[in-house]
């Protein structure tokens, strides 16, 4: 079935370090979504992205869709502590499928 | 509080029992979503509803688990004859629909031991 493939499945960095999860796709995606999930939380909703080669911005966070709309990036640049969790990407279009998330730790 | 609700926040039970879970969405929102987690692992689509029409279930959803949205607004799902691979968090979320799948807001969700 259709899925998305996340890497890396953990990513442990120092603070201050920058810190991306890529997310792939073997069809053309009509949207990606990433999620954070926060150690015993629930994941929330970060960014929606729709458009070829789309890049948007939230703070240190940078979002990228790729221009065949295939693969996605999540960027945080100079981690923080508060960057903990988990990070999934999330094709809704389809098939509703979570990537299998990139876990995040930070040694402060 | 106008968020998604799920109650319980956390069932223990013996293998063999029926277990049912609540989701309350937020209320305007027409689109509700049953995802299982596990540890370590992203969350597993089982089923989604828009209103009260259950539109998609994933092959997870085996014969011993049925879920309902009666009046379109809050929805349960059952598992039946538990069995301890079924030890999970069940997360719901809903959106709003449109063309495209709007954002999902998670409860906090429910939390299933099976002893």
């Amino acid at each position: 079935g259709q899925q998305v493939m996340q890497i890396p499945q953990y990513q442990h960095v120092q603070e201050g370090e920058d810190f991306t999860t890529y997310c792939n796709s073997s069809t053309t995606l009509s949207n990606i979504q990433w999620y954070k999930q926060r150690p015993g939380g629930h994941p929330v909703f970060l960014i929606q992205l729709v458009k070829s080669g789309e890049v948007k911005k939230q703070k240190r966070l940078t979002f990228q869709f790729g221009e065949a709309k295939k693969n996605s990036s999540l960027h945080i640049t100079a981690t923080q502590t508060t960057d903990v969790g988990t990070y999934f990407c999330f094709q809704g279009a389809q098939k509703l499928v979570f990537g299998q998330g990139t876990r995040l730790t930070i040694n402060p | 509080d106008t968020g998604v609700s799920q109650d319980p926040r956390h069932k223990i039970t013996k293998r063999g029992q029926n277990v049912t879970f609540r989701c309350d969405p937020i209320s305007e929102h027409n689109r509700l979503y049953w995802y299982r987690q596990t540890l370590g692992q992203g969350p597993e689509f089982l089923t989604y509803f828009q209103n009260e029409a259950q539109l998609e279930k994933s092959r997870l959803l085996s014969d011993r688990f049925s879920a309902e949205r009666p009046k379109g607004s809050f929805s349960t799902l059952e598992i039946q004859r538990t069995e301890q691979g079924d030890s999970a968090m069940y997360l719901c979320a809903s959106s709003l629909s449109g063309g495209l799948t709007g954002e999902l807001f998670f409860g906090e969700g429910s939390r299933l031991t099976v002893l």
